[in-house]
């Protein structure tokens, strides 16, 4: 079993659409959880970054998790064909440990 | 802030030669930097963790005489990949920790496009 589980997609939505995004994880131990978003042939770029269970908000995007279930999500509210990319999650143990990656999902929003 | 350079961007050689990528913290500070290959459609794979001042920590199945790495200062690591082959060729994207942070992101660089004919 993989430590980070992420739905490839594709997943394709209308213009305005809400976008969830998510993963789920099989180490209880991981602590801080990341989403980072990834245009074609450039490096990841970090959209939110969360400790501990409970939702973040940053303009569009929201990060929840839910450490009891193991599983997090990020959601795109009035989704732009700018959203357009590949949305990878990422979680560690603690500040000092690796990254483990989702295998990161393909998003196209439509105009 | 926290922005990380690499150079180059693309770089095309022929089999056998090596190639050098460079990884540098512009505005921070980065005491851990990683080097990651991505294939195509594909999420990272993580290759190395380097140290400044001390030997890069490799994944297993990494060869660690292939793939050269050397973090001589705190805003710069470098990825040497020897005798390259054409299998090789991949997408190398490094990230670094900002060692003043207490939270532990890493920031990625834009990556450098590797092609050995």
């Amino acid at each position: 079993q993989k430590e980070v589980e992420q739905d490839p997609g594709p997943l394709s939505v209308p213009e305005g659409a809400i976008v969830s995004l998510n993963c789920t994880y099989s180490n209880s131990a991981f602590q801080y959880f990341m989403w980072y978003r990834q245009y074609s042939r450039k490096g990841p770029e970090l959209l939110m970054y969360t400790y501990s269970s409970g939702n973040k908000e940053d303009g569009r995007f929201t990060a929840q998790v839910d450490k009891s279930s193991k599983y997090i999500s990020l959601f795109i509210r009035d989704s732009q064909p700018s959203d357009s990319a590949t949305y990878l999650c990422a979680m560690n143990l603690n500040t000092g440990n690796q990254f483990y990656f989702g295998t990161g999902t393909s998003l196209t929003v439509i105009p | 802030g926290a922005v990380v350079s690499q150079h180059p961007s693309w770089v095309i050689c022929k089999s056998g030669t090596s190639v050098k990528i460079e990884c540098r913290s512009l505005d921070f500070q980065a005491t851990t930097m990683f080097w990651y290959r991505q294939f195509p459609k594909q999420s990272l794979m993580l290759m190395a963790t380097s140290n400044e001042g001390s030997k890069a920590t490799y994944e297993q199945g990494v060869e660690k005489d292939k793939f050269l790495i050397n973090h001589a200062s705190l805003t710069l690591s470098t990825l040497t990949v020897t005798s390259a082959h054409p299998e090789d060729s991949s997408f190398y994207i490094c990230s670094a920790r900002d060692a003043q942070r207490g939270s532990g992101e890493q920031f990625f660089g834009p990556g450098t496009r590797l092609t050995v004919l």
